[in-house]
């Protein structure tokens, strides 16, 4: 099935530097979605993005949805050792009915404190 | 978070047992989403429900067999699986029909499924 391209597959940083992590697609999305899921956890919704040029913050999370709407990036500023753990992207082609996220490789995060 | 809660959250089985996986949602949605999650791979979707109807099965083996009676419950009946169904499963829910908003999908934390 179709994916998105995440990138990077995984970074390992020092606590209190700032992360940026990147999804790409050769197709027009409507949403963009960043989640977070620890160890033997569901992905947690820390982002969602509806509007092309959106730019989003949550806490010390940034996301945005970009022009082409075949893009999204999120950044993370001053990591802490809670950061760590697996992002992804998820990017919704239609609107309202189709049910269906197409999802990122993942990146996954290590922080060492 | 309690949004969405699943049950049990670990599993082991053999592969002659029969198991039911049990999620619930308490947000009010009206679509909720089954997905198969495997070490060094992306999520997979398995099936999704609208307004308890089922309208994707994704292919999936007929050893996995999903129930939605009503719009906060969904099961997923194992039966006879192999030792590479093994995986985390995972359950979501959303508001479809919502201004275009709607398939923001919330997950539950998921059962981690062994099968020896």
């Amino acid at each position: 099935g179709q994916q998105l391209n995440q990138s990077p597959q995984s970074m390992f940083i020092q606590e209190g530097e700032d992360v940026s992590m990147n999804c790409t697609s050769s197709s027009i999305f409507n949403t963009w979605l960043w989640y977070k899921q620890d160890p033997g956890e569901g992905p947690v919704l820390l982002i969602a993005l509806y509007k092309a040029g959106e730019l989003t913050s949550n806490g010390r999370l940034t996301a945005q949805f970009g022009i082409t709407r075949k893009d999204s990036f999120l950044n993370i500023s001053a990591s802490i050792p809670s950061d760590v753990g697996i992002y992804f992207c998820a990017g919704i082609h239609g609107s309202g009915n189709t049910g269906k996220l197409i999802f990122g490789q993942g990146t996954t995060l290590q922080v060492k404190p | 978070e309690t949004g969405v809660t699943q049950t049990p959250r670990h599993l082991v089985m053999g592969m002659t047992n029969k198991k039911s996986l049990k999620c619930e949602q308490h947000l009010g949605h009206n679509a909720m989403y089954w997905y198969k999650q495997s070490a060094k791979k992306p999520l997979e979707l398995m099936f999704v429900y609208n307004f308890k109807e089922q309208t994707e099965n994704n292919s999936v083996p007929s050893r996995f067999s999903p129930e939605c009676p009503n719009s906060s419950h969904l099961f997923l009946h194992l039966h006879t699986l192999q030792p590479e169904d093994s995986a985390l499963y995972l359950c979501a829910s959303s508001q479809v029909g919502n201004s275009g908003r709607g398939d923001t999908q919330y997950f539950g934390p998921g059962t981690r499924l062994t099968v020896l």
